[in-house]
């Protein structure tokens, strides 16, 4: 079956534009989280939704970053006023949550993002 | 606040050798552990999952074990081979969970490097 999917899979923007990063979990996966990840680091916690609803936004850096996920499936991640050091690989994982073999989750490739 | 630490950063080492990555974390009070291959400019692959009630998990020459009162894990890779070059992570669990779910707190990896 079809994994986690993100576009676009590269991104090149100047400092000071909007953009849109999209999230497609796998289907009937509940539980959706974004992370980011520097050169040579993990991946850092942004937001996870359990549905509709951000269940911990705790990650998200300031105000000028946002996440939706309207009908419980596909989430979109907004960045407003990009700034350079925004500049990282976006990942998306969901999981079906719940119980311990489901637990797991499932990354997508990753959105690479480049402020110049 | 759960912190990873992954010791070490990059490890190289001739094809053949068994060899063994460490990850330990500061919060003992997990329900699982997860360990994740990443292939330079891709996401993450889950390689395995241990639940705190486990002592270890094996996945063909892959072996991870769990000491949850130590706060350590290893992955044991047994025969390595050119193609096991990768950067393994670690995460935990950590903060809110809500419904089942819930963030993963990473390691910073270990970039190991096998060489034919």
């Amino acid at each position: 079956g079809a994994g986690v999917s993100q576009t676009p899979s590269n991104k090149v923007t100047e400092k000071g534009k909007y953009v849109e990063l999209r999230c497609d979990p796998i289907s009937g996966h509940t539980a959706l989280y974004w992370y980011r990840q520097s050169l040579g680091q993990g991946p850092e916690f942004l937001i996870y939704f359990q549905g509709t609803g951000a269940a911990d936004d705790s990650g998200l850096p300031n105000d000028r970053f946002f996440a939706v996920r309207p009908e419980g499936s596909v989430s979109t991640l907004k960045i407003q006023r990009t700034e350079r050091g925004d500049s990282a690989v976006y990942l998306c994982a969901s999981s079906l949550a719940g119980t311990s073999a489901k637990d797991t989750q499932y990354f997508g490739p990753g959105t690479r993002l480049t402020v110049l | 606040k759960q912190e990873v630490t992954q010791i070490p950063a990059a490890l190289s080492v001739p094809e053949g050798e068994n060899l063994v990555l460490n990850c330990s974390f500061t919060d003992s009070a997990i329900y699982n552990l997860q360990w994740f291959r990443q292939d330079p400019g891709k996401g993450l692959t889950s390689l395995l999952l241990i639940q705190s009630s486990q002592r270890e998990q094996t996945s063909g020459r892959l072996n991870a074990s769990l000491d949850k009162s130590s706060g350590r894990s290893t992955l044991y890779i047994a025969a390595s081979q050119p193609g096991d070059s990768a950067t393994y992570l670690c995460a935990v669990p950590g903060g809110k969970s809500y419904q089942g779910a819930q963030k993963l707190v990473f390691g910073q990896g270990t970039r190991l490097t096998i060489n034919p």
